[in-house]
Order: C-alpha cells, then structure tokens, then sequence
C-alpha cells in the first residue's frame, strides 16, 4: 500500500519568512510525485510534477525538490496569498494518486 | 473556460435519498477519476475511467455507489441509500496521459442530514 506522509501538519510564517514542507512516500515503483495547492471549499490546483530523484520544478516563490524518499517544498519569501493547504501526491503502479493529509500554511502581513 | 467542470457545487439531501453528480472533463482527456476528500484529509481515490471503460474501483466504493462515463466524455456518479457517514467533498479529475498531472474540478460538497 502507497504511504505519504505530510509535516508539518500547520505552518505559520511571518510574510517574508522562507520554509520548507516536507512529503515522505513509500511506493513500490514510483511514476510521478505531484504538488497540489487547495484553498478552502475549493478542488485542488496543480502546481509540479517531479519524476525522478534530483529533479526541481520553480514557480513564482514555489520550488519543489524530489529524492528517493521524499520531497520538499519550498516557498521564499511567501506573501499572505500563498496562504493555502498544499497537498503531495504519488503515482505508482495502476491509475490512483495517493495523497497525504495536507500541510496548511499561513501567511501572516 | 476549459477546466473540469461539477455539478452541482453543493448538495444537502436527507439520509436515504439518492443523488448523483456530473461531471464534465477537460475536453481532450480521456482519463476521468472520482475522488472523495473529508474535512482536513486528503482525496481518496474513488474509480477510474479510460474513454467509456470503468477500468479501476476502490474497496471505498459500497454497493451504495456506481459511476458510469457513457459515451466516454461527461461521468455520473450516484450514491444510492445515503447516510451521514458520505458527507464529504466528491472531486473529479481528468488527465491526458497515465502519468501525467491530474486537473481536478471544484468538487461538490455533500451534507447528508
């Protein structure tokens, strides 16, 4: 059974101040790591996909990072509108993703 | 607007009544996926279809539920029987390729009281 694993659970940042959230997988032949953004009563929103470890994906203030067991995302000097849940997903073998829990990120002015 | 598109956006029925959602993909996706997401989890994977073909279901998929995708473009999902415990958000997601990224909808908010 896929596993994926989110930390922190909630992350408070001061606008301006750099983090990293962290998303460790178990998968038996991984086919695709995928980074999500979800506001709230909303779908989620397709940020990267990483393929394989070394690989590194940027967007704006966003940057996710891919090893053989776990993936970092990390946002610079994040604005009160990267406020948002940020989901990780994984692909292994069939058609399903198989998520984590979320880590929820505010973005205090 | 290309996205994926759900209907309706928010349901409140009562306990054993059925309901169903539609749901519109990405024009040019064949892949269509259900999913069900609670209150601070991430989706769950519910069924895939490849064109017309139901090729994948969860053992989260009761008796209770079935989704069909008739002529391979828009998908239906009922839920039959309801009870509280399906309260949730149902989200829908199209891709063009296996691997690929997944596109999802805004989902339909379930309130079963």
């Amino acid at each position: 059974e896929d596993q994926v694993t989110q930390s922190p659970e909630a992350l408070r940042l001061q606008e301006g101040e750099s983090s990293s959230l962290n998303c460790s997988y178990t998968v038996s032949g991984l086919r695709g790591l995928f980074w999500y953004r979800q506001d709230p009563g909303k779908g989620p929103e397709f940020l990267f996909t990483l393929y394989s470890a070394g690989e590194e994906k940027e967007k704006e203030r966003l940057k996710a990072t891919l090893t053989k067991k776990e993936s970092f995302l990390h946002i610079t000097a994040p604005k009160p509108e990267d406020s948002a849940t940020y989901l990780c997903a994984v692909k292994a073998e069939g058609y399903k993703l198989s998520f984590g829990a979320g880590t929820t990120v505010t973005v205090r002015a | 607007d290309t996205g994926v598109s759900q209907d309706p956006r928010h349901k409140i029925t009562k306990r054993g009544q059925n309901v169903t959602f539609r749901c519109d993909p990405i024009s040019e996706h064949n892949r269509l996926y259900w999913y069900r997401q609670t209150l601070g989890q991430g989706p769950e994977f519910l069924t895939y279809f490849q064109n017309e073909a139901q090729l994948e279901k969860s053992r989260l998929l009761s008796d209770r539920f079935s989704a069909e995708r008739p002529k391979g473009s828009f998908s239906t999902l009922e839920i039959q029987r309801t009870e509280q415990g399906d309260s949730a958000m149902y989200l829908c997601a199209s891709s063009l390729f296996a691997n690929t990224e997944a596109f999802f909808g805004q989902g339909t908010r379930l309130t079963v009281v």
